[in-house]
């Protein structure tokens, strides 16, 4: 069956510290990959986008690596600060249909 | 400011009573999409739209109806709402054409309670 999971439901790291967060997938051949922000209350904000041809992305403190044979991509924040907490969402983009992970509730502890 | 508005915000509504969210994008985006998203599973694509006239049924598509008369807007009709359709609802759209793959932009949510 098709997966798509997210390495944990919650995740609680120090300020300052790389946060890294995981998505898995199966049965699925995404074209490419994105990353998504949600705050509570509030829609979905795109952050990344990594092509099944790219090993990795990065902006600013953020970096993302997409590996097809593992399935998987990680996702990093460097330098973690409290402002970056919120839920992480990875989607798989296969064209007309996207499918999201159920998301990464990321704190940042001062 | 390029955005995607999404109408009403909070609805409170009892099984049976036919009810319409409205969505609409000022960018000009070929595809609109919506969603459910409920705790544990995640968003769930319900509809989407490739162009005016085009649209297609998402993973759980049971219970709605969509239309895409204009470009700019993507309505979600449940002709007769459940309260297995409580959720949180959004809408979203992104830019297509050629080999170019795109974000979604997504509306502020819309959440449902059906009673």
């Amino acid at each position: 069956s098709q997966k798509i999971e997210q390495n944990s439901e919650a995740l609680n790291i120090q300020e300052g510290k790389t946060a890294t967060l995981t998505c898995n997938y199966t049965n699925y051949s995404p074209a490419y990959l994105q990353w998504y922000r949600q705050d509570p209350g509030r829609g979905p904000v795109f952050l990344l986008l990594i092509r099944e041809n790219e090993k990795e992305k990065r902006k600013e403190r953020l970096k993302v690596t997409f590996d097809t044979t593992l399935k998987q991509s990680l996702f990093h924040i460097t330098a973690s600060q409290p402002a970056d907490s919120a839920t992480y969402l990875c989607a798989l983009d296969m064209g007309n249909d996207m499918r999201f992970g159920a998301g990464t509730r990321l704190t940042v502890k001062p | 400011e390029a955005q995607v508005t999404q109408n009403p915000r909070y609805l409170i509504t009892v099984t049976g009573k036919k009810l319409t969210v409205t969505c609409s994008q000022n960018m000009n985006h070929e595809y609109m999409s919506w969603y459910r998203q409920d705790p544990g599973l995640g968003l769930r694509q319900i509809y989407y739209s490739m162009n005016v006239e085009v649209t297609d049924k998402g993973d759980v598509p049971e219970g709605y109806k969509v239309s895409r008369k204009e470009k700019r807007n993507f309505p979600l009709i449940l002709e007769s709402p459940s309260p297995n359709q409580t959720s949180l609802y959004f809408c979203a759209s992104k830019r297509t054409g050629g080999l170019t793959y795109n974000e979604q932009f997504f509306g502020p949510g819309t959440r449902l309670t059906v009673l």
